[in-house]
């Protein structure tokens, strides 16, 4: 059981150039998410998803867009890279049914926009 | 706008002590109230959470004291280890912790020295 993979671990980008952060959850969990974390900040929540079809933004949804075509997917798009996007990404999942609603975080994803 | 505000951002705690990390929110919606544990180049692992009805939860070394009146929380370790030393996020959500996703602290660096 993997849990929440996330893909690339690592990725340097060029101002300006586009990439997409890949999610995929082997729990059937209804709900995920994309974080990111910068220090000192905490984890700040990007976009999220309630279900298959549906997306909605979070805090900083900012120079991010998402898509949750298939249920155990959730993608991240940044369009057009920023030095300001530098971070770790985390996405999460969690399940409706779980009577502590725990968000399952994956290893995460270290972006540097150069 | 900080919804949940987090201290200390660093504590250092001999072992055996019993570090103490509180955090305070400021939105009476909040109905769910998860601690989070991250150690170097891991997401965050669920550690102990606790819905405003009840004042105190306990999970083995770990306790969650809850105040809603003060609309405080805080975290103690009991017999605090060198395995704890870790960050610890406090969080924060609305309608029982799924759909909207978490509000995250600014997270302590606990250090627990041998």
């Amino acid at each position: 059981n993997a849990g929440v993979t996330q893909t690339p671990k690592f990725r340097v980008l060029k101002t300006g150039q586009s990439m997409t952060l890949l999610c995929a959850q082997d729990m059937n969990h209804e709900y995920m998410y994309w974080y990111r974390q910068d220090p000192g900040m905490g984890l700040r929540l990007i976009h999220y998803s309630v279900g298959e079809g549906t997306t909605a933004k979070g805090e900083v949804p900012d120079g991010y867009n998402v898509s949750r075509l298939k249920k155990q997917n959730f993608l991240l798009g940044l369009e057009s890279a920023a030095p300001s996007q530098t971070s770790v990404y985390f996405c999460a999942s969690s399940s409706i049914m779980t009577a502590n609603t725990e968000a399952f975080f994956g290893q995460g994803t270290r972006l540097t926009v150069v | 706008q900080q919804q949940v505000k987090q201290s200390p951002q660093s504590l250092i705690v001999q072992k055996g002590g019993i570090p103490i990390i509180n955090c305070a929110y400021e939105n009476t919606a909040f109905d769910y109230f998860p601690w989070y544990q991250q150690f170097p180049g891991k997401g965050p692992a669920l550690l102990i959470a606790i819905r405003p009805d009840v004042s105190e939860k306990k999970e083995g070394r770990f306790t969650i004291s809850f105040n809603k009146s003060a609309k405080q929380f805080s975290l103690h370790i009991m017999d605090s280890q060198p395995g704890d030393s870790a960050t610890y996020f406090c969080a924060a959500s609305m309608r029982g912790g799924g759909a909207d996703g978490l509000t995250f602290g600014k997270g302590t660096h606990l250090i627990i020295q041998p």
